[in-house]
């Protein structure tokens, strides 16, 4: 079956522009995760939503937005884009919560801010 | 709050030696712990998981994992390493459901794994 698609693979953002990141999770699974990789700061976690509710959110300002349809693909949005928020951000979907059944990941965005 | 630390962010084998990567955790509730695989530009893969039951555990592609709670540790081993095991190697740990870390994978930093021949 199909694993855990994020669009776009790559994009170019200019200081201050806003971005949305899509995801599109295993067929089945209602929970969605997203996390940013960075060198600096390794993978940090940015919220979770499951049946379209936020259940938990990691530390990061609210420029950093996420949502969840009807139809579990996720979308996240960062506005005022900062330097700083290059990074590879990665979707994680599953069946359930974390600790049961793990999280299976997509190959991530590679978000480059100019 | 719930934390990990992988000892050592380089480990270097030679192709058919044994593979050790160290991860410790804290957790104030019992821990489900992960191992995940990420080769460059790629997401992340998962090895193996504990979650109950047997504390010895085996994952993809002949790699294995011992939960030990005295010890608060869960090293991940490969009796013989391969090139294609060259990556980098997270240790992950997630609480029980309903608790603050519901939803939520806490990373280590990683290990990057070199396989010489």
């Amino acid at each position: 079956k199909a694993g855990v698609t994020q669009t776009p693979r790559y994009l170019i953002k200019t200081r201050g522009q806003q971005v949305t990141l899509s995801c599109s999770p295993i067929s089945g699974h209602r929970s969605v995760s997203w996390y940013q990789q960075t060198p600096g700061q390794g993978l940090q976690f940015l919220f979770e939503y499951f049946s379209e509710t936020q259940r938990n959110k990691g530390n990061f300002p609210g420029r950093f937005s996420g949502r969840q349809f009807s139809n579990s693909r996720s979308e996240m949005n960062v506005s005022t884009l900062e330097l700083g928020d290059s990074a590879l951000y990665l979707c994680a979907s599953s069946l359930g919560w974390a600790g049961g059944y793990g999280y299976t990941f997509g190959s991530g965005t590679r978000l480059t801010v100019v | 709050a719930q934390s990990v630390t992988q000892l050592g962010s380089h480990v270097s084998v030679s192709e058919g030696a044994l593979v050790l990567l160290r991860c410790n955790y804290s957790s104030s509730v019992p821990p489900y712990l992960f191992w995940y695989v990420q080769y460059p530009n790629q997401g992340l893969q998962l090895l193996l998981k504990y979650t109950t039951g047997a504390t010895l555990v085996k994952g993809i592609n002949g790699f294995e994992a011992e939960f030990k709670k005295s010890e608060t540790s869960f090293h991940l081993t490969k009796p013989s390493a391969h090139m294609s095991d060259a990556a980098e190697y997270f240790c992950a740990v997630s609480g029980d459901a309903g608790g603050t870390s519901y939803g939520k994978l806490t990373f280590g930093q990683g290990t990057i794994l070199t396989v010489h021949p």
